[in-house]
């Protein structure tokens, strides 16, 4: 069975600093990867996907990295702002299924 | 932009009462799906549904759960004798196939 892991559970960082969050899966053989945002009683926004055969991808100031032999993905976000205050999630589809297994998610505080 | 909406945005029932939530999916979308996420902890998935059959389901998803899509554009999630336990965020989602799921706001259920 899939297990996703993120570390930390909770970030708290000065508005403009550069800042990563990690996300860990058991199973190496998947078929995608995707990081969302969830905010406060929201539904989830999604951010980036990453396709098994992808090393990475970009969007604006957010890059999402994938290292599928050891089993991780981070989620770079560059000269945070307040505003990207939220909850980010990490989801992985295996391969052969169509669900995603969901990480417990980093809350991230931006401090102005 | 295309979105995947849900209704109600809140729905509170009594234990035992049946109760009926609702999407619409992106409309070229093939494949459906429910998650639940329990405040707190992780977003689970239920059940995803394509060419009008459930392709998979998880262990959540008993014989007390069930979906539909009754007409072109709807798709519904019942839950026949709610319980306590049933109170959660539930997550429609929808997916052109190997691309990124897209969700709905969630309907938030509360059973008393």
């Amino acid at each position: 069975k899939q297990e996703v892991t993120q570390i930390p559970a909770a970030l708290s960082v000065p508005e403009g600093e550069n800042l990563v969050l990690n996300c860990s899966f058991t199973d190496s053989a998947i078929y995608n990867l995707q990081w969302f945002r969830q905010d406060p009683g929201k539904g989830l926004t999604s951010l980036l996907l990453i396709q098994s055969s992808q090393r990475e991808q970009t969007s604006g100031r957010l890059n999402a990295s994938l290292d599928k032999s050891s089993g991780r993905s981070t989620l770079y976000i560059a000269a945070s702002q307040p505003g990207d205050s939220a909850t980010y999630l990490c989801a992985v589809r295996r391969t052969g299924a169509n669900n995603l297994f969901f990480g417990t998610g980093t809350r991230l505080t931006v401090i102005p | 932009e295309p979105e995947v909406t849900q209704t109600p945005s809140h729905q509170v029932t009594q234990m035992g009462q049946e109760v009926i939530l609702r999407c619409v999916p992106i409309s070229n979308h093939l494949y459906f799906y429910w998650y639940r996420q329990i405040l707190g902890q992780k977003v689970e998935f239920l059940v995803s549904f394509y060419n009008n059959e459930i392709s998979e389901k998880s262990e959540i998803f008993d014989d007390q759960f069930s979906v539909e899509r009754p007409d072109g554009s709807n798709f519904t999630l019942k839950i026949r004798s709610t319980k306590l336990e049933d109170s959660a965020m539930y997550f429609c989602a929808s997916i052109i196939q190997g691309y990124e799921q897209y969700f709905g706001p969630g309907t938030r259920l509360t059973v008393t």
